[in-house]
């Protein structure tokens, strides 16, 4: 079982609808979390830290639950530029990647 | 602002042969990753390096991969005798590190594309 996990998808969704991704953790003594974006052949690129009050980003809304250790990231009025890769992140002294969730909006 | 800057962008080459791949890090930034990504295991993370020191190597696959820091501005990673199942893309990745503080972003360059025939 790997250590951070998220659905692969790909989700499709059209523009202008509202996404929810999802992650669990295993390991207890992760840090601190991150939301990453990452596009096609590019590298990933930091899109939010995760808080556990919760934290909003104009569109984007993340989530922490450290006791059931589970992350989300919102999306809402999705943009055909928000297509990309979306990967769940955890710090546990290093940073471990979740395989990334797909996501693509279609017009 | 120049970011990270790896070299080669693409490197296609027959198994058996060194490759080296090269990282600049972001001027002031004192930490430096070394990730690999492929489709079947995703990004992973290689070495780690803090004030060019080698922190954490438990992510190196085997004895065919070595990193080294020389100095605060370049960083190596290099694969001998390379295999067909080394290709993947490589990304190298800089921080600020302060201890105690564990939010800092990391800046990824854009990636090695590597093929091994």
């Amino acid at each position: 079982r790997k250590e951070v996990e998220q659905d692969p998808g790909p989700f499709n969704v059209p523009e202008g609808a509202t996404v929810a991704f999802n992650c669990t953790y295993s390991n207890s003594a992760s840090q601190s979390f991150f939301w990453y974006r990452q596009d096609c052949r590019k590298e990933p690129k930091l899109l939010m830290s995760v808080y556990s009050s919760g934290n909003e980003d104009g569109r984007f809304t993340a989530q922490l639950n450290r006791a059931s250790q589970y992350i989300s990231l919102l999306i809402r009025d999705s943009k055909l530029s928000d297509s990309a890769t979306y990967l769940c992140v955890v710090r546990r002294g290093k940073l471990i990647f979740g395989q990334g969730t797909e996501l693509s909006v279609k017009p | 602002d120049a970011g990270v800057i790896q070299s080669p962008r693409h490197e296609v080459t027959e198994m058996g042969q060194e490759v080296t791949l090269r990282c600049k890090p972001i001027s002031g930034h004192n930490s430096l990753f070394w990730y690999r990504q492929t489709m079947m295991r995703g990004l992973e993370l290689l070495i780690y390096f803090n004030n060019n020191v080698p922190i954490d190597d438990s992510g190196m696959p085997e004895d065919r991969f070595s990193a080294k820091m020389p100095n605060a501005s370049f960083s190596t990673l290099k694969i001998q005798p390379s295999e067909p199942r080394d290709s993947a893309v490589y990304f190298c990745a800089t921080a600020v590190y302060r201890p105690g503080v564990s939010n800092q972003p990391q800046h990824f360059g854009d990636g090695t594309r590597l093929s091994i025939l």
